[in-house]
């Protein structure tokens, strides 16, 4: 299968809050990508971990990857209704990429 | 970064006619095009990855005969479904990666939805 694992599956929580979701993939990866599509939409690339990296900021996004496990978590901090979507990890194996099954976060005001 | 558009955005057609997706780089030339689906609330599948002027290569599961994808240049890749049916109705994306950009990041086309009738 070209999916991972994403858990949860869904998520709600209220603004303010953080958001944490996990990904798990299969195969050596390059790097490990996340992307953010609202309902219907395209996808919006949101952060690009490589695999001899162990964290990475951008803004309120935080990124880990654990190579050993294969596995990756993304946290939003301080969330907003607006950050309601579908978010997705795409893990890059020689340049295809992997998507898991997506994690549908709902941010209620 | 790089823009990549789609052509149309939404398409309705009846069962056995076919259906021709465009997918443009707007801004640079392409090395690679890669064709998706989304079937709803599910996850992007990779379908086929698509070099100008060499053929696509399909995913396993996935007809070539079915889902004709043609890359005539270094901007334009077009997905033809052929002899559609209901159970093609999906959200078909692309995405394209360009040179000078690290760790082969794909942009992303807004999508087209097929709808078969």
């Amino acid at each position: 299968s070209q999916q991972g694992e994403e858990d949860p599956q869904a998520l709600s929580i209220q603004e303010g809050e953080n958001a944490t979701m996990n990904c798990s993939y299969k195969t050596s990866i390059n790097n490990l990508q996340w992307y953010r599509q609202n309902s219907g939409r395209g996808l919006v690339h949101l952060i690009l971990i490589r695999s001899n990296e162990r964290e990475k900021h951008s803004g309120r996004l935080r990124v880990t990857l654990d190579t050993s496990k294969k596995s990756s978590s993304l946290l939003i901090t301080a969330s907003r209704a607006a950050d309601t979507a579908s978010y997705f990890c795409a893990a890059d194996s020689w340049g295809k990429l992997q998507f898991g099954a997506g994690t549908q976060v709902v941010v209620t005001p | 970064g790089a823009v990549v558009s789609q052509h149309p955005s939404w398409v309705i057609c009846k069962s056995g006619t076919s259906v021709k997706i465009e997918c443009r780089s707007l801004d640079f030339q392409a090395t690679t095009m890669f064709w998706y689906r989304q079937f709803p609330k599910q996850s992007l599948m990779l379908m086929a990855t698509s070099n100008e002027g060499s053929k696509a290569t399909y995913e396993q599961g996935v007809e070539k005969d079915k889902f004709l994808i043609n890359h005539a240049s270094l901007t334009l890749s077009t997905l033809t479904v052929t002899s559609a049916h209901p159970e093609d109705s999906s959200f078909y994306i692309c995405s394209a990666t360009f040179r000078g950009y690290q760790d082969n990041e794909q942009f992303f086309g807004p999508g087209t939805r097929l709808t078969v009738l």
